[in-house]
């Protein structure tokens, strides 16, 4: 069984476009997030949801919105698309992190996204 | 905000040898992290120490870390082929209200035949 699934897997579309990534946890976690990985391997954190509350919101472009229905969902969707967008996103599960240090993530395979 | 340096940035052994890569971080720390990326992978969870460790062992997987001089090593002895990969450090920064983990840039690995 997949622990964190993420589709699409790739994702290539034209500027001005929107599109939705979606992320789903079998963990049973609390917590979730949103990472963007540049050409450089650079992983940097976006957002994070704690029981479907935002408790992280990086500096990233408000055309970027995370949604969670629920604690086992964190989808990521994205306005007005540019090219600066290309990378690939990885979202991610821990434990509550609420009062302690932070434990290890569970990583889903990632959506490379391509914005032509 | 990235936080950890790996270094080297890149390293390539053959299969057998053993590999250590180093990274570096800037403040006071709850625990540091290893993670390993496969091309075109996620990041697969290696090993967790807490800041009152200073050594730590799983398999052929050992990480040591010194506090004072701010950094950490990871060793993997024996390398194979399927060791190929990135390796990233993150840290759980005290004092960080938020709990989450500052990426380091990572160490490709690569384990020739």
């Amino acid at each position: 069984d997949t622990a964190v699934s993420q589709t699409p897997k790739y994702l290539v579309t034209q500027m001005g476009n929107d599109k939705s990534i979606k992320c789903e946890q079998n963990l049973g976690h609390d917590t979730m997030y949103w990472y963007k990985q540049d050409s450089k391997k650079f992983l940097k954190i976006m957002f994070s949801y704690n029981n479907k509350e935002l408790i992280i919101n990086e500096t990233v472009p408000n055309r970027f919105s995370p949604k969670s229905p629920d604690k086992a969902h964190l989808n990521l969707h994205i306005n007005s698309l540019e090219l600066g967008d290309s990378a690939v996103y990885f979202c991610a599960s821990s434990q509550d992190l609420r009062g302690r240090a932070a434990d290890e993530q569970f990583f889903g395979p990632g959506t490379r996204l391509t914005v032509l | 905000s990235q936080q950890g340096e790996e270094d080297p940035q890149a390293l390539s052994i053959q299969e057998g040898e053993n590999a250590t890569m180093n990274c570096s971080y800037k403040t006071s720390i709850n625990n540091l992290q290893w993670y390993r990326q496969n091309s075109g992978r996620g990041l697969v969870h290696l090993i967790l120490i807490r800041s009152n460790e200073r050594e730590k062992h799983s398999g052929r997987l050992r990480v040591t870390l010194d506090t004072s001089k701010k950094s950490s090593s990871l060793l993997i002895t024996a390398s194979r082929a399927a060791d190929t990969a990135s390796y990233f450090c993150a840290t759980d920064a005290t004092g960080d209200s938020n709990y989450q983990l500052i990426w380091g840039a990572g160490t490709k690995l690569i384990i020739k035949p």
